[in-house]
């Protein structure tokens, strides 16, 4: 079946614009996770949903950052007037059931350039 | 607060020779264990995770880890290596009741044919 998937894949943007990444989670998958990974460091956790509700956002570096799941499938993660340091991939995973012991299914991720 | 420590930011092994990566963590409650790779330009993808029961967990691509809680340690091994699996490998670690994954640094495995 079809797997995570994240859009764009690659997104330049211009310090103080605004950007839309977007992750489409497995089909029927219940919690979403999203992550920053920097150049040469291990994913670090930003935000989780458990079907619509935002859990735990504890990882936002900053209130530039927003994150949505309005119907508990698609979620968009937002960075307001976006500067130099937000430079990094933007990993979405998914798993089927709430709880830590599930298995996190992740996409490609979305590389953000800002310049 | 967790933390996981993976100490050789770099392994570079000979081709069908063994291989341990290391992992150790920290943390005041009860974790859960996982191991991830990372292919170029590919998402993470789950290699193998310690719920409970036997410290010994095998995965997939011929992979195993086993959990020293007295150690806090989680190191990963293969007993032979293909040039397949050149890849970056991250531990993580979740706590009890707490669903999001805290990862070390990673290891960049890379195979000498």
């Amino acid at each position: 079946g079809a797997g995570v998937s994240q859009s764009p894949r690659y997104k330049v943007a211009k310090r103080g614009q605004d950007v839309a990444l977007r992750c489409d989670p497995i089909s029927g998958h219940v919690s979403l996770f999203w992550y920053q990974q920097a150049l040469g460091q291990g994913p670090e956790f930003l935000t989780y949903f458990q079907n619509e509700a935002q859990l735990d956002k504890s990882g936002l570096p900053s209130d530039r950052f927003f994150a949505e799941r309005p119907e508990g499938s698609v979620s968009t993660l937002k960075i307001q007037r976006t500067q130099q340091e937000d430079s990094a991939v933007y990993l979405c995973a998914s798993s089927s059931y709430s709880g830590s012991q599930e298995t996190q299914y992740f996409g490609p991720g979305t590389r953000l350039l800002v310049l | 607060a967790q933390s996981v420590t993976q100490l050789d930011s770099q392994v570079p092994v000979f081709e069908e020779a063994p291989v341990e990566l290391r992992c150790n963590y920290s943390s005041s409650v009860s974790v859960y264990l996982f191991w991830y790779v990372q292919y170029p330009n590919q998402g993470l993808q789950l290699l193998l995770k310690y719920l409970s029961g036997s410290t010994l967990v095998k995965g997939i691509n011929g992979f195993e880890a086993e959990f020293n809680k007295s150690q806090t340690s989680f190191h990963l091994r293969k007993p032979s290596v293909h040039i397949s699996d050149t890849a970056e490998y991250f531990c993580a670690v979740s706590d009890f009741g707490n669903e999001k994954l805290t990862f070390g640094t990673g290891t960049r495995l890379t195979i000498i044919p």
